[in-house]
């Protein structure tokens, strides 16, 4: 199992430009996260999934959206960049219900200038 | 989720016992003790969760006080490849959606 890939794992934006930063698992996990770190904190949860087609917003979801079409797919869509998104982000996923441990991708740092 | 509080920084000499203290005092009665780490700029890795017992797995021994508001997560032969940051997060029972706080720093010296 390659477990959770995340691409592009660089990204460099200009303020106002909008991308998708891809997740993908191979597990057949039901759970799955998007995580933001930025320098010296800790990870703060934007978006997250209990299943295809159901998502749901965490701590810090503003300019960011996600949808979950198939249960191996994640994508968090950038809607137009502002230097506050420059950070390192993190997917992960979780069998579900009755699981107590989260993989995690290896994480994609983006710059927005 | 319980809010939980852990030292910013610890050092640790290599081959030692590595112990990791956390206060959760408001943690509710459903609500798991886990901890997880992050080395370097990687993902945060599973490392152990409790609710009440204490626990050990092949990587670290989880020791919860009888009241739950506190906790060590102790490594006992600590090696380089230990140092990392190691976070502590107190939440209920799920695989998702969990709140990372700043963590320790530990450090592990030759």
């Amino acid at each position: 199992n390659a477990g959770v890939t995340q691409t592009p794992k660089f990204q460099v934006l200009k303020t106002g430009q909008s991308m998708t930063l891809q997740c993908a698992q191979d597990m057949n996990h039901e759970y799955m996260s998007w995580y933001r770190q930025d320098p010296g904190m800790g990870l703060r949860l934007i978006h997250y999934s209990v299943g295809a087609g159901i998502t749901d917003q965490g701590e810090v979801p503003n300019g960011y959206n996600v949808s979950r079409s198939t249960t191996e797919d994640f994508p968090l869509r950038l809607l137009s960049a502002a230097p506050s998104q420059t950070s390192v982000y993190f997917c992960a996923s979780s069998p579900g219900r009755g699981s107590y441990e989260q993989y995690f991708g290896p994480g994609t740092r983006l710059t927005v200038t | 989720d319980a809010k939980t509080t852990q030292p910013p920084s610890m050092d640790c000499a290599e081959g030692r016992a590595a112990n990791l203290p956390c206060n959760h005092s408001t943690i509710s009665g459903n609500e798991y003790v886990y901890w997880y780490r992050q080395i370097h700029s990687q993902g945060p890795q599973y490392i152990i969760h409790g609710l009440k017992n204490n626990e050990t797995n092949e990587m670290a021994s989880l020791i919860i006080t009888e009241d739950r508001k506190s906790s060590t997560l102790i490594l006992p032969h600590a090696t380089l490849r230990d140092t990392a940051v190691y976070y502590c997060i107190g939440a209920r029972y799920s695989g998702y959606a969990l709140n990372f706080g700043k963590g320790t720093s530990l450090l592990v010296t030759p």
